[in-house]
């Protein structure tokens, strides 16, 4: 298996900005997550799905971030615009909510909002 | 809502050297316990899970963890370490039956030669 894939790897962008992260979960896992990593605030949730429906989004900033699950192999996280405060590494992570409870991340998108 | 507390955030340790990385979390509830392995420029990777049974549990690269309920403590500990063994550790916490779990801050282990 592939692992959960992220792309981009590296985005940089002006401040304003429309920003599109894209994540493929592993195959036949139901549970999706989107993370952000700062040496500030260290690792966060941002919002969890469950088969595809958005479950927990209450770690989402503000409006100007939104997640999709449009199928089981995919899901992105928009922001618009984008802010300085933005720039940070987002992390997908997908696990099986019939198997052991443990996430799979994948490499992450280290976005940097100039 | 659980928290975790991970009361190092760095631990340096020569090579060969036992380890010990501590974790702490709030609640006494029935909990999932995990330990993650974050290394330079990737993901988080699991290294070890505690859901039920005995309370040492052992996962990969030689680490192992014991869950103390009494304690609310989920300590990591290895052996003897190797310079690979550089990177951040997570620790985190589930309910019993949640899918979301609570990370701690991460402690950065760093082994010196």
């Amino acid at each position: 298996d592939a692992g959960v894939i992220q792309s981009p790897r590296h985005e940089v962008t002006e401040m304003g900005q429309e920003v599109t992260l894209r994540c493929k979960p592993i195959s036949g896992h139901n549970s999706l997550f989107w993370y952000r990593q700062t040496m500030m605030r260290g690792l966060e949730l941002l919002i969890y799905f469950n088969n595809n429906v958005p479950i927990d989004d209450s770690g989402m900033p503000e409006d100007r971030f939104s997640a999709k699950m449009p199928n089981a192999s995919f899901s992105t996280l928009k922001i618009q615009p984008s802010e300085p405060r933005d720039s940070a590494v987002y992390f997908c992570a997908s696990s099986f909510s019939s198997g052991g409870y443990e996430q799979y991340f994948g490499p992450g998108t280290r976005l940097t909002v100039t | 809502a659980q928290s975790v507390t991970q009361l190092d955030s760095q631990v340096p340790v020569f090579e060969e050297a036992p380890v010990e990385l501590r974790c702490n979390y709030s609640s006494s509830v029935s909990v999932y316990l995990f330990w993650y392995v974050q290394y330079p420029n990737q993901g988080l990777q699991l290294l070890l899970k505690y859901l039920s049974g005995s309370t040492l549990v052992k996962g990969i690269n030689g680490f192992e963890a014991e869950f103390n309920k009494s304690q609310t403590s989920f300590h990591l500990r290895k052996p003897s370490v190797h310079i690979s063994d550089t990177a951040e550790y997570f620790c985190a916490v589930s309910d019993r039956g949640s899918y979301i779990p609570t990370f701690g801050r991460g402690t950065s282990l760093i082994v010196h030669p």
